[in-house]
Protein backbone atom coordinates (compact mmCIF):
# COMPACT_ATOMS: atom_id res chain seq x y z
CA UNK A 1 0.00 0.00 0.00
CA UNK A 2 1.10 3.70 -0.95
CA UNK A 3 1.98 5.43 2.00
CA UNK A 4 3.55 8.55 4.15
CA UNK A 5 5.81 7.66 7.27
CA UNK A 6 6.74 9.95 9.92
CA UNK A 7 9.44 8.09 12.04
CA UNK A 8 9.80 10.27 14.73
CA UNK A 9 6.58 10.93 17.34
CA UNK A 10 8.41 14.17 18.75
CA UNK A 11 11.26 16.49 17.63
CA UNK A 12 12.90 18.61 20.62
CA UNK A 13 15.20 21.67 19.32
CA UNK A 14 16.37 24.64 20.86
CA UNK A 15 15.46 27.47 19.82
CA UNK A 16 17.81 29.51 16.86
CA UNK A 17 19.02 25.66 16.02
CA UNK A 18 18.11 24.55 13.10
CA UNK A 19 15.41 21.92 12.66
CA UNK A 20 14.48 19.07 10.78
CA UNK A 21 11.11 16.58 10.26
CA UNK A 22 11.36 13.56 8.83
CA UNK A 23 9.45 12.53 6.09
CA UNK A 24 9.53 9.29 3.74
CA UNK A 25 7.15 8.09 1.00
CA UNK A 26 6.15 4.71 -0.22
CA UNK A 27 4.12 5.87 -4.23
CA UNK A 28 4.28 3.78 -6.78
CA UNK A 29 5.05 6.63 -9.76
CA UNK A 30 5.49 10.34 -9.22
CA UNK A 31 4.10 11.49 -5.98
CA UNK A 32 3.08 14.78 -4.84
CA UNK A 33 4.57 16.14 -1.14
CA UNK A 34 2.69 18.27 1.25
CA UNK A 35 3.68 19.54 4.73
CA UNK A 36 0.91 20.74 6.37
CA UNK A 37 1.31 22.42 10.48
CA UNK A 38 -1.67 22.35 13.06
CA UNK A 39 -1.51 24.64 16.03
CA UNK A 40 -3.73 23.73 19.09
CA UNK A 41 -6.96 23.07 18.54
CA UNK A 42 -6.87 24.55 14.83
CA UNK A 43 -7.28 22.91 11.43
CA UNK A 44 -4.29 22.21 9.38
CA UNK A 45 -2.24 24.99 7.32
CA UNK A 46 -0.10 24.55 4.25
CA UNK A 47 3.06 25.00 4.54
CA UNK A 48 4.71 23.80 1.00
CA UNK A 49 4.53 21.25 -1.75
CA UNK A 50 6.67 19.15 -4.09
CA UNK A 51 5.06 18.80 -7.56
CA UNK A 52 8.00 18.88 -10.12
CA UNK A 53 10.88 20.35 -11.41
CA UNK A 54 13.33 21.77 -8.48
CA UNK A 55 13.90 19.23 -5.81
CA UNK A 56 14.91 21.78 -3.08
CA UNK A 57 11.18 23.50 -2.48
CA UNK A 58 10.74 26.92 0.17
CA UNK A 59 7.58 27.47 1.44
CA UNK A 60 6.10 29.75 4.08
CA UNK A 61 7.62 30.89 7.89
CA UNK A 62 11.16 30.30 6.60
CA UNK A 63 10.36 26.37 5.94
CA UNK A 64 11.81 24.38 3.10
CA UNK A 65 12.08 20.91 2.00
CA UNK A 66 14.03 18.54 -0.09
CA UNK A 67 12.64 15.96 -2.62
CA UNK A 68 15.18 12.99 -2.51
CA UNK A 69 13.84 11.09 -5.19
CA UNK A 70 16.72 8.04 -4.30
CA UNK A 71 16.60 7.94 -0.44
CA UNK A 72 12.05 8.68 -1.23
CA UNK A 73 12.45 10.96 1.47
CA UNK A 74 10.82 14.33 1.68
CA UNK A 75 12.18 16.10 5.15
CA UNK A 76 10.87 19.63 6.80
CA UNK A 77 13.72 21.94 7.73
CA UNK A 78 14.42 25.36 8.84
CA UNK A 79 17.63 26.77 9.88
CA UNK A 80 16.86 28.40 12.91
CA UNK A 81 13.73 27.80 15.21
CA UNK A 82 11.36 29.84 16.95
CA UNK A 83 9.24 29.04 20.15
CA UNK A 84 6.17 29.55 17.86
CA UNK A 85 7.19 26.63 15.71
CA UNK A 86 6.15 24.27 18.02
CA UNK A 87 3.28 22.85 16.54
CA UNK A 88 2.23 19.36 14.95
CA UNK A 89 3.50 18.38 11.39
CA UNK A 90 2.22 16.65 9.32
CA UNK A 91 3.92 15.12 5.77
CA UNK A 92 0.97 14.08 3.08
CA UNK A 93 1.15 12.39 -0.54
CA UNK A 94 -1.32 12.54 -3.82
CA UNK A 95 -0.18 11.05 -6.71
CA UNK A 96 -1.87 10.83 -10.54
CA UNK A 97 -3.55 8.06 -9.76
CA UNK A 98 -5.13 8.97 -6.43
CA UNK A 99 -5.79 12.44 -6.16
CA UNK A 100 -6.99 12.16 -2.74
CA UNK A 101 -3.91 13.70 -0.28
CA UNK A 102 -3.05 10.59 2.52
CA UNK A 103 -1.47 12.02 5.48
CA UNK A 104 1.04 10.24 7.83
CA UNK A 105 0.67 10.37 11.79
CA UNK A 106 2.13 13.75 12.20
CA UNK A 107 5.03 14.92 14.28
CA UNK A 108 5.27 17.13 17.07
CA UNK A 109 7.70 19.63 17.06
CA UNK A 110 8.94 21.25 20.77
CA UNK A 111 11.54 24.28 20.69
CA UNK A 112 12.67 24.97 23.69
CA UNK A 113 13.73 28.43 24.65
CA UNK B 1 -6.27 31.84 8.03
CA UNK B 2 -7.90 30.35 5.08
CA UNK B 3 -11.51 31.56 4.12
CA UNK B 4 -13.15 28.16 5.11
CA UNK B 5 -15.08 28.17 8.05
CA UNK B 6 -16.95 25.26 9.89
CA UNK B 7 -20.10 25.06 12.06
CA UNK B 8 -20.83 24.20 15.02
CA UNK B 9 -17.20 24.38 16.96
CA UNK B 10 -17.89 21.85 19.32
CA UNK B 11 -20.58 18.96 19.72
CA UNK B 12 -21.70 16.45 22.33
CA UNK B 13 -24.01 13.59 21.03
CA UNK B 14 -25.25 10.30 22.39
CA UNK B 15 -24.67 6.94 21.08
CA UNK B 16 -27.15 6.08 18.36
CA UNK B 17 -28.01 9.95 17.79
CA UNK B 18 -27.28 11.65 13.91
CA UNK B 19 -24.93 14.83 13.52
CA UNK B 20 -24.53 17.20 10.31
CA UNK B 21 -21.62 19.25 10.42
CA UNK B 22 -21.32 22.29 7.91
CA UNK B 23 -18.46 24.05 5.93
CA UNK B 24 -18.41 26.84 4.01
CA UNK B 25 -15.79 27.06 1.53
CA UNK B 26 -13.18 29.21 0.33
CA UNK B 27 -14.33 31.79 -2.24
CA UNK B 28 -13.20 30.26 -5.79
CA UNK B 29 -12.96 26.57 -4.58
CA UNK B 30 -15.07 23.77 -6.11
CA UNK B 31 -14.16 20.99 -4.29
CA UNK B 32 -14.49 19.78 -0.44
CA UNK B 33 -12.87 17.48 1.02
CA UNK B 34 -14.02 15.54 4.68
CA UNK B 35 -11.45 14.35 6.84
CA UNK B 36 -11.92 12.56 10.23
CA UNK B 37 -9.11 12.98 12.90
CA UNK B 38 -8.77 11.01 15.90
CA UNK B 39 -7.05 11.73 19.25
CA UNK B 40 -3.15 11.65 18.11
CA UNK B 41 -3.54 10.64 14.10
CA UNK B 42 -3.20 12.18 11.00
CA UNK B 43 -6.13 13.13 8.89
CA UNK B 44 -8.57 10.46 7.45
CA UNK B 45 -9.67 10.74 4.34
CA UNK B 46 -13.82 10.51 4.17
CA UNK B 47 -15.32 11.72 1.03
CA UNK B 48 -14.95 14.52 -1.51
CA UNK B 49 -17.12 16.22 -3.33
CA UNK B 50 -16.32 18.35 -7.03
CA UNK B 51 -19.32 20.45 -8.33
CA UNK B 52 -21.71 18.80 -6.03
CA UNK B 53 -21.03 15.32 -7.02
CA UNK B 54 -19.63 12.43 -4.63
CA UNK B 55 -16.17 12.36 -6.12
CA UNK B 56 -13.81 9.88 -3.97
CA UNK B 57 -14.60 8.46 -1.23
CA UNK B 58 -12.36 6.59 1.94
CA UNK B 59 -12.91 3.49 3.87
CA UNK B 60 -15.86 5.22 5.91
CA UNK B 61 -19.50 3.02 5.97
CA UNK B 62 -22.05 4.52 4.49
CA UNK B 63 -23.92 5.84 7.66
CA UNK B 64 -21.38 8.70 6.75
CA UNK B 65 -22.33 10.81 3.93
CA UNK B 66 -22.20 14.22 2.47
CA UNK B 67 -23.77 17.05 0.01
CA UNK B 68 -22.24 19.53 -1.65
CA UNK B 69 -24.45 22.86 -2.59
CA UNK B 70 -24.50 24.95 -5.76
CA UNK B 71 -22.34 27.79 -3.78
CA UNK B 72 -19.97 24.71 -2.89
CA UNK B 73 -21.06 24.93 1.06
CA UNK B 74 -21.11 21.18 2.48
CA UNK B 75 -22.35 19.33 4.35
CA UNK B 76 -20.98 16.13 6.69
CA UNK B 77 -23.81 13.58 7.79
CA UNK B 78 -23.47 10.36 10.13
CA UNK B 79 -26.04 8.18 10.78
CA UNK B 80 -26.25 5.62 14.02
CA UNK B 81 -23.20 7.68 15.99
CA UNK B 82 -20.77 5.20 17.95
CA UNK B 83 -18.25 6.12 20.79
CA UNK B 84 -15.09 5.70 17.64
CA UNK B 85 -16.55 8.61 15.65
CA UNK B 86 -15.45 10.94 18.50
CA UNK B 87 -12.63 12.92 17.24
CA UNK B 88 -12.43 16.10 14.84
CA UNK B 89 -13.76 16.46 11.68
CA UNK B 90 -12.05 18.52 9.47
CA UNK B 91 -13.56 20.45 5.85
CA UNK B 92 -10.76 21.20 3.37
CA UNK B 93 -11.83 23.35 -0.04
CA UNK B 94 -9.63 22.91 -2.56
CA UNK B 95 -9.63 25.44 -6.23
CA UNK B 96 -9.51 21.79 -8.25
CA UNK B 97 -9.82 18.12 -8.04
CA UNK B 98 -6.31 17.70 -9.39
CA UNK B 99 -3.67 15.44 -7.25
CA UNK B 100 -1.24 18.75 -7.31
CA UNK B 101 -4.10 21.01 -5.82
CA UNK B 102 -3.53 22.09 -1.86
CA UNK B 103 -6.30 21.68 0.22
CA UNK B 104 -7.45 24.66 2.47
CA UNK B 105 -8.65 23.62 5.95
CA UNK B 106 -11.00 24.83 8.41
CA UNK B 107 -10.71 24.88 11.82
CA UNK B 108 -12.65 21.71 12.45
CA UNK B 109 -15.85 20.71 14.55
CA UNK B 110 -14.75 18.62 17.67
CA UNK B 111 -17.20 15.44 18.08
CA UNK B 112 -17.72 14.21 21.56
CA UNK B 113 -19.95 10.80 21.75
CA UNK B 114 -21.19 10.07 24.96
Amino acid sequence: AQSVAQPEDQVNVAEGNPLTVKCTYSVSGNPYLFWYVQYPNRGLQFLLKYITGDNLVKGSYGFEAEFNKSQTSFHLKKPSALVSDSALYFCAFSSGGSYIPTFGRGTSLIVHP
Amino acid sequence: ETGVTQSPTHLIKTRGQQVTLRCSSQSGHNTVSWYQQALGQGPQFIFQYYREEENGRGNFPPRFSGLQFPNYSSELNVNALELDDSALYLCASSPGQGSEDTQYFGPGTRLTVL
